[in-house]
């Protein structure tokens, strides 16, 4: 079975200081793995997501995650944060050869970023 | 495009009645799915379909049914409401499962007195 772990609910960072969401998860098959945003009051959007191409994924907004397989990992970064980062970040993982007519996505917990002025 | 649209935005019941969220999609997706969402537990899996006519048990289904008899909507009911159902509903949609993005409604507010 398939899980993610986000390690903190809660995240602060300045504005302009580096972002840093974690996200670890665990598949026995290889994984496809997304990034989520979600803005209040709002319902998630896509920020990136990798699927066995390039390890480093760049995403929308500035944001970039790095599929590590060692590490069993797929950390979200961005260089200089903004205050319009302010939002709920979501992790998930699906099997790579989920049969058709199947439905395996699971989501992290999720991370708010709090970004201070 | 409208992409995916949820009906009420905003709901308060009383213990033990019913009612019936609506989720359409203009984007000719076979999958839909409907999550809900809490404090601290992120998204859950309530039920889902992976076509017209088909619906399957997500991670949490007690107490909810779902019917897809259209392609683009997906109805959620909630036979006789409980207040541990006030909660945030998602509905979302994609092409298929895997690697496709899910595109996500605004979200449904529910609460249950």
């Amino acid at each position: 079975a398939q899980s993610v772990t986000q390690l903190g609910s809660h995240v602060s960072v300045s504005e302009g200081a580096l972002v840093l969401l974690r996200c670890n998860y665990s598949s026995s098959v290889p994984p496809y793995l997304f990034w989520y945003v979600q803005y209040p009051n709002q319902g998630l959007q896509l920020l990136l997501k990798y699927t066995s191409a390039a390890t480093l994924v760049k995403g929308i907004n500035g944001f970039e995650a790095e599929f590590k397989k060692s590490e069993t990992s797929f950390h979200l970064t961005k260089p200089s944060a903004h205050m319009s980062d302010a939002a709920e970040y979501f992790c998930a993982v699906t099997e790579a050869y989920s049969g058709a007519g199947s439905y395996q996505l699971t989501f992290g917990k999720g991370t708010k970023l709090s970004v201070i002025p | 495009n409208a992409g995916v649209t949820q009906t009420p935005k905003f709901r308060v019941l009383k213990t033990g009645q019913s009612m019936t969220l609506l989720c359409a999609q203009d984007m000719n997706h076979e999958y839909m799915y409907w999550y809900r969402q809490d404090p601290g537990m992120g998204l859950r899996l309530i039920h889902y379909s992976v076509g017209e006519g088909t619906t399957a048990k997500g991670e949490v289904p007690d107490g909810y049914n779902v019917s897809r008899l259209k392609k683009q909507n997906f109805l959620l009911g909630l036979e006789s409401a409980a207040p541990s159902q006030t909660s945030v509903y998602f509905c979302a949609s994609s092409k298929s499962s895997g690697a496709n993005v899910l595109t996500f409604g605004a979200g449904s507010r529910l609460t249950v007195l």
